[in-house]
């Protein structure tokens, strides 16, 4: 399948910081998605993009759609505890294919 | 109601028992789905159901058995399974089958074989 690669890895910073993540691919994707994930719990979308260029916020996090439709970002701004978790990225190829990211561990000192 | 339910939230099993995950959506959904999910790991879809007849199967082996009896419910059944099939089982609904971006996910069960 394809290979969607997430960095950093994972992020250890303090409440009230900045966060910024990235999803890189060598495919051109038609929609990129971003989830979070809580231990124990599935996965919940926060944000979708359909467009190259577009960005796209909800509350502190924003996202864009990167320019040659292979790649896309996250950030998440003025972070609190509650940011702890888990991002995926997702990419919908086509109309059938889906993949998600590697994922970004983020922790959260307060 | 937005709710993805699946039942149970954790099962043991042995390598030789046969045993059911459930999952409930009432959302009208058109699409379920099943994902399995290794500890720190992004989630791999397994099977995509759409108005109940079974649309995608990625390659997962037989002792993997998905079941839609109606719209709203979707069944996994397993046995025979490996301790190498523990993991995070996730199941999903869509508005359609290739509507991603309205997929909703439920919590999970935690599957481990012994």
């Amino acid at each position: 399948g394809q290979q969607l690669n997430q960095s950093p890895q994972s992020m250890f910073i303090q409440e009230g910081e900045d966060v910024s993540m990235n999803c890189t691919s060598s495919s051109i994707f038609n929609t990129w998605l971003w989830y979070k994930q809580d231990p124990g719990e599935g996965p919940v979308l926060l944000i979708a993009l359909y467009k190259a260029g577009e960005l796209t916020s909800n509350g502190r996090l924003t996202a864009q759609f990167g320019i040659t439709r292979k790649d896309s970002f996250l950030n998440i701004s003025a972070s609190i505890p509650s940011d702890v978790g888990i991002y995926f990225c997702a990419g919908q190829l086509n109309m059938n294919q889906f993949y998600f990211g590697t994922g970004t561990s983020l922790t959260v000192i307060p | 109601d937005t709710e993805v339910t699946q039942t149970p939230k954790h099962l043991v099993m042995g390598m030789t028992n046969k045993k059911s995950l459930k999952c409930e959506q009432h959302m009208g959904h058109r699409a379920m789905y099943w994902y399995k999910q290794k500890a720190k790991k992004p989630p791999e879809l397994m099977f995509v159901y759409s108005y109940e007849k079974l649309s995608i199967n990625e390659s997962v082996p037989s002792r993997f058995s998905p079941e839609c009896p109606n719209s709203s419910l979707l069944n996994l059944h397993l046995h025979a399974l490996q301790p190498e099939d523990s993991a995070l089982y996730l199941c999903a609904s869509s508005q359609g089958q290739f509507n991603f971006d309205t997929q909703y996910f439920g919590p999970g069960t935690r599957l481990t074989v012994l």
